[in-house]
């Protein structure tokens, strides 16, 4: 059974930094691309950032490029998003996803979220 | 950045009944869209791959159709359960962007 298990949310001031992880199970995490979405409050779902299997390819959202970077452990099953300079309006529940394939495609499976709160 | 325009953002349906949504694309983007259901308080789930192939834990009264700029999603006599909001999501260029949602509700 493929599991995402997201962790590391939590409240941080403004220009804070927070690093989320989401452990992996159930499936062979290298081979398969991943992505984070985000969902700030009574709003929408929201693309952030995504990287190949192979951890070659990486993208993000203008909105957090810069301050974002996304990363995974093949040797740990992990994958992990490294948020710098944290703005309110980065408040959201935030997702990790697996993606179809390894180098993309659409996302099958997700985790539960956890809850990142940017605020003073 | 392609724009994913869905519609309607809400709607009013009865359990039996058929509906459909629509998302429509700024730019062409083939067979590249995905469509996912999300209750409240819930993560997505994925209902939809490829513009109609669905994935192997849905039922089939949901469909999707649709290439180029425009898809739709169609649920045929609605159950209890399919009351969510639906997203669509192109996956053809990155930024991999979402439509804003369409709440379906009783």
């Amino acid at each position: 059974e493929v599991q995402l298990v997201e962790s590391g949310g939590d409240l941080v001031q403004p220009g804070g930094s927070l690093r989320l992880s989401c452990a992996a199970s159930g499936f062979t995490f290298s081979y398969y691309a991943m992505t984070w979405v985000r969902q700030a409050p009574g709003k929408g779902l929201e693309w952030v950032s995504g990287i190949s299997g192979s951890r070659v390819s990486t993208d993000y959202a203008d909105s957090v490029k810069g301050r974002f970077t996304i990363s995974r452990d093949n040797s740990k099953n992990t994958l992990y998003l490294q948020m710098n300079s944290l703005r309110a309006e980065d408040t959201a529940v935030y997702y990790c996803a697996r993606h179809e394939g390894g180098g993309g495609g659409s996302v099958d499976y997700w985790g539960q979220g956890t809850l990142v709160t940017v605020s003073s | 950045d392609i724009q994913m325009t869905q519609s309607p953002s809400s709607l009013s349906a009865s359990v039996g009944d058929r509906v459909t949504i629509t998302c429509r694309a700024s730019l062409g983007i083939g067979s590249w869209v995905a469509w996912y259901q999300q209750k409240p308080e819930e993560a997505p789930k994925s209902l939809i791959h490829a513009a109609s192939s669905l994935q192997n834990w849905v039922p089939s009264r949901f469909s999707g159709t649709g290439s180029g700029t425009n898809f739709t999603l169609t649920i045929t006599s609605l159950q209890p359960e399919d009351f969510a909001t639906y997203y669509c999501q192109q996956y053809s260029t990155y930024p991999h962007t979402f439509g804003q949602g369409t709440k379906l509700e009783i």
